[in-house]
């Protein structure tokens, strides 16, 4: 297992469009989490998995965002209807929740968004 | 909702200075995670920190944890050019990181 992967690295769309983003945790990684980075700022919780159980979704997030984690094993982020300001770094990290286990993240290489 | 603060924003060194970034949460946390962030990378874990008034070291690196559990802080003893990077903590929120607002560090030779 090479880590945690998102597909695309990069990602360019027009205002109005609807993209996706894919990500492969690791896979004795049971917790999958999203996040969004803007240039300067820490990374911004976006949403969160155990399994194929979406458990908690930011309160900053609009109903454009979806996500899902299908059978437990890697997710999609899907934003609808882009707009300028979704334009970022959005990442994709995994956890091991089991106990006794180190739970520090294991962050993949992000999708760049930029909507023109 | 949980803040974490950092202070500095940013640091500018001499290679051989030491550095520290403070964290400050807003909230008592079960934890307290350090990340590094490379120029154009991604964040990589450091080390996580559980106890009250805990001190961990990793070579030059030494992570405290506050005894309230409500703040930490990170020290680079004798700066090198490839410490460069942004420093975040991470606060333990209820099953999800709450990440600060990072340091970011430059280092001259």
């Amino acid at each position: 297992d090479t880590g945690v992967s998102q597909d695309p690295r990069h990602k360019i769309t027009k205002r109005g469009q609807n993209v996706t983003f894919r990500c492969d945790p690791i896979s004795e990684h049971n917790r999958l989490y999203w996040y969004r980075q803007t240039l300067g700022q820490g990374p911004e919780f976006l949403t969160y998995f155990q399994n194929e159980a979406q458990l908690e979704k930011s309160r900053l997030l609009s109903d454009r965002f979806s996500a899902e984690r299908p059978k437990g094993s890697f997710s999609t982020l899907e934003i609808q209807r882009t707009e300028q300001g979704d334009s970022a770094m959005y990442l994709c990290a995994s956890s091991d929740g089991r106990a006794g286990r180190p739970n520090g993240y294991t962050f993949g290489s992000g999708t760049r968004l930029t909507v023109v | 909702g949980q803040q974490v603060m950092q202070i500095p924003q940013y640091q500018h060194v001499q290679e051989g200075e030491d550095f520290t970034t403070y964290c400050n949460s807003s909230t008592t946390l079960s934890n307290i995670q350090w990340y590094k962030q490379r120029p154009g990378g991604h964040p990589v874990f450091l080390i996580q920190l559980v106890k009250s008034g805990e001190v961990k070291k990793q070579k030059r690196l030494t992570f405290q944890f506050g005894e309230a559990k409500k703040n930490s802080s990170l020290h680079i003893t004798a700066t090198q050019t490839t410490d460069v990077g942004t420093y975040f903590c991470a606060g333990n929120g209820f099953q999800k990181l709450v990440f600060g607002t990072g340091t970011r560090l430059l280092v001259s030779p």
